[in-house]
């Protein structure tokens, strides 16, 4: 049962528009969320994180917004660079730890020049 | 920043071979992780560690054993490889501390032939 869900395998932007990229979950213990983007050839590496005592975080271009009560969140990209062209993972966790990090299966996010 | 190394970028393999992938991290983490990555799958857990000589499953530990007798350092094992282990392998490592996000390294791709 795939408890961390990204329905979209993909997403095409324009350089300069809002990307926006879902994830939702089913289980209601998850209480800390977090992204990870992943070039090709490299390891993910963290983006941004939110907790679920928050319904939004932002870190520049970077914005997670949280809404328990649908179990979703999503990754907001403002103004999207061809450089944001990456995949981009969700992942959830359980008391904030990671040793079971619960990760979907990915968005391949191209942004267009 | 947080560095982790692991030994090979590319690796092949024959059928029935043990294969050792190793992985080494600078920052004194106590938690280390294996994942395997594949199309449409996103990343599972294969095993991780809490300590030196501690290590516990992951999602997907059928076919792997994982070693850990220094703290910086953690071994996966493919005891008799297979053609479904080809894949790419990543390594991570996070502190105990709540929120702390995974550092992963650049990934092994694994073929096995």
């Amino acid at each position: 049962d795939q408890q961390v869900k990204q329905n979209s395998p993909s997403l095409s932007v324009q350089e300069g528009r809002i990307s926006i990229l879902n994830c939702d979950y089913t289980n209601s213990m998850f209480d800390y969320f977090l992204w990870y983007k992943k070039y090709p050839a490299e390891g993910p590496t963290f983006l941004i994180s939110i907790s679920s005592i928050k319904d939004k975080n932002e870190d520049g271009r970077f914005t997670v917004f949280l809404n328990k009560s649908a179990k979703h969140l999503s990754l907001h990209i403002v103004p999207s660079q061809p450089g944001d062209s990456a995949v981009y993972f969700c992942a959830a966790s359980t008391q904030g730890g990671s040793e079971k990090l619960v990760f979907g299966k990915g968005t391949k996010l191209t942004v267009n020049p | 920043d947080v560095k982790v190394t692991q030994s090979s970028r590319y690796l092949v393999k024959r059928t029935g071979e043990k294969v050792f992938l190793e992985c080494v991290q600078d920052m004194d983490h106590e938690n280390m992780f294996w994942y395997r990555q594949d199309p449409g799958l996103g990343l599972r857990l294969i095993y991780f560690s809490y300590d030196v000589k501690m290590k516990e499953k992951g999602d997907i530990p059928e076919g792997y054993s994982v070693s850990r007798e220094k703290k910086e350092r953690f071994s996966l094992i493919l005891e008799s490889a297979s053609t479904n282990q080809t894949s790419m392998y990543l390594c991570a490592s996070s502190t105990h501390r709540d929120g702390s996000p995974l550092h992963f390294g650049n990934g092994t791709r694994l073929t096995v032939t």
